[in-house]
């Protein structure tokens, strides 16, 4: 069964420190990992995504972390601030004209000032 | 462009009553899903489809129905509303053979 399974399924750190959220997968030939955002009342919103072929990409204080060895990504976020509190969602795909998504069950951050 | 948008955005039925949960598009993506997002299961594909005239069922489609006539609309249909089906609803959509996804603001749906 395709399963994207993601821990915590809550985080509090204090402003200023990392966050980091862990996901692994089963299926070996999803090539698409993204992570997305949702802030409350709204949609889910692309963050940061990686492919296999890299360990890891960074944009700005997100960085994804990819193992393809032990089939499990990471996202982390540098210096978090309270604009960051969220959930966050992992997922994967297949890739290509019929990849649909296959999402974790979301991590809440919140970040004390 | 008004991206990906859906109406209404909440709504209460009784069980057993019938809906169509709008969305629509104006960014011309040929790719368009229904997701739903239960409290601590993540979001769970329902329908799908990669153009006009073509659907496909997701992990959870029982109980709901959808039709794609045109590129800029994909309506998700309750034919007999149960309260099971409580739950937030998001339309997505892409282009082919990209991977990024344009969520919308969601439809919170009650079912009494």
């Amino acid at each position: 069964q395709q399963q994207v399974k993601q821990s915590p399924q809550s985080l509090i750190v204090q402003k200023g420190g990392i966050s980091i959220i862990n996901c692994a997968y089963e299926n070996t030939a999803f090539d698409y990992f993204p992570w997305y955002q949702q802030f409350p009342g709204k949609g889910p919103a692309l963050l940061i995504a990686i492919r296999p072929d890299v360990s890891e990409k960074k944009e700005g204080r997100f960085t994804i972390s990819f193992n393809k060895s032990a089939k499990q990504f990471s996202l982390h976020i540098m210096d978090s601030q309270p604009g960051d509190s969220a959930t966050y969602f992992c997922a994967a795909s297949l890739g290509g004209s019929q990849g649909n998504l296959i999402f974790g069950k979301g991590t809440k951050l919140s970040v004390k000032p | 462009n008004a991206g990906v948008t859906q109406t209404p955005k909440f709504q209460v039925l009784k069980t057993g009553q019938s809906m169509t949960l709008q969305c629509a598009q104006d960014m011309n993506h040929e790719y368009m899903s229904w997701y739903r997002q239960d409290p601590g299961m993540g979001l769970r594909l329902i329908h799908y489809s990669v153009g006009a005239g073509i659907t496909d069922q997701g992990e959870v489609p029982n109980g709901y129905n959808v039709s794609r006539s045109t590129t800029e609309d994909f309506p998700l249909r309750l034919l007999s509303a149960a309260p099971s089906q409580t739950s937030v609803y998001f339309c997505a959509s892409r282009l082919p053979m990209t991977d990024t996804q344009y969520f919308g603001p969601g439809t919170r749906l009650t079912v009494l």
